[in-house]
């Protein structure tokens, strides 16, 4: 069993730039979530995918992005970059029915 | 609004001794909770679990109680290990939800 695999770990960015994020949720699981964990915090939900389509939203700001693949794996792209949006995003893949919550190690992004 | 919060930030025990981790939440409709272990750079990894329907679940040294009546959430190490060492998030989900939310997390210092 594959566990969730984030690309690439670091990333930097400059203030104004887009940028990807991709994720390959665990065997078995149809449904990804997405969050951002700044330094010191907890992570904060961003949005979640299931079927390809979003199925939940944070409190983010419409330059947040996703998109599912048929194979569950995920996209989150983030548009016009702020210093702000520097953090550690996490993916996390579960079943439909919400349980077995796995995370990735994550992608340690840095805006400049 | 919900939330859920931890009482200690930062908890200090002896190697051999037994950590105990607490987290208060507020959201009487959460369903579902989690307790993660993050190190330095990594994701959050799953460490045990527990529904609104049971007051307490044991795994390998570790045991979650739930008390409903106060909103309150606790972490039980039994024999606590240098390993331990590491941020711990408590983590709620409302019911029928899709996202979870988030303390600020407690950092767990084992001293030889």
């Amino acid at each position: 069993e594959t566990g969730v695999t984030q690309s690439p770990t670091h990333l930097i960015k400059t203030r104004g730039q887009q940028v990807t994020l991709r994720c390959s949720s665990q065997s078995g699981h149809n449904t990804v979530s997405w969050y951002q964990q700044a330094l010191g915090q907890g992570p904060q939900f961003i949005f979640q995918y299931y079927r390809e389509e979003e199925n939940g939203r944070g409190n983010f700001p419409p330059r947040f992005s996703g998109l599912q693949f048929p194979n569950y794996s995920s996209e989150l792209n983030v548009n016009a970059l702020e210093l702000d949006d520097s953090a550690l995003y996490l993916c996390a893949s579960s079943s439909r029915d919400g349980y077995g919550y796995t995370f990735g190690s994550g992608t340690r992004l840095t805006v400049v | 609004g919900e939330s859920v919060g931890l009482h200690l930030p930062t908890l200090s025990v002896q190697e051999g001794d037994n950590s105990i981790i607490n987290c208060a939440y507020s959201n009487s409709a959460s369903d579902y909770f989690i307790w993660y272990k993050q190190e330095s750079g990594k994701g959050p990894q799953f460490i045990i679990d527990i529904r609104s329907n049971m007051d307490k679940r044991q795994g390998q040294r570790v045991t979650v109680l739930l008390n409903k009546t106060v909103k309150h959430l606790s972490l039980q190490i039994a024999a606590t290990q240098p390993g331990d060492s590491a941020v711990y998030f408590c983590a709620e989900r409302a019911g029928g939800g899709n996202k979870l939310t988030f303390g600020t997390g407690t950092q767990l210092k084992v001293e030889l």
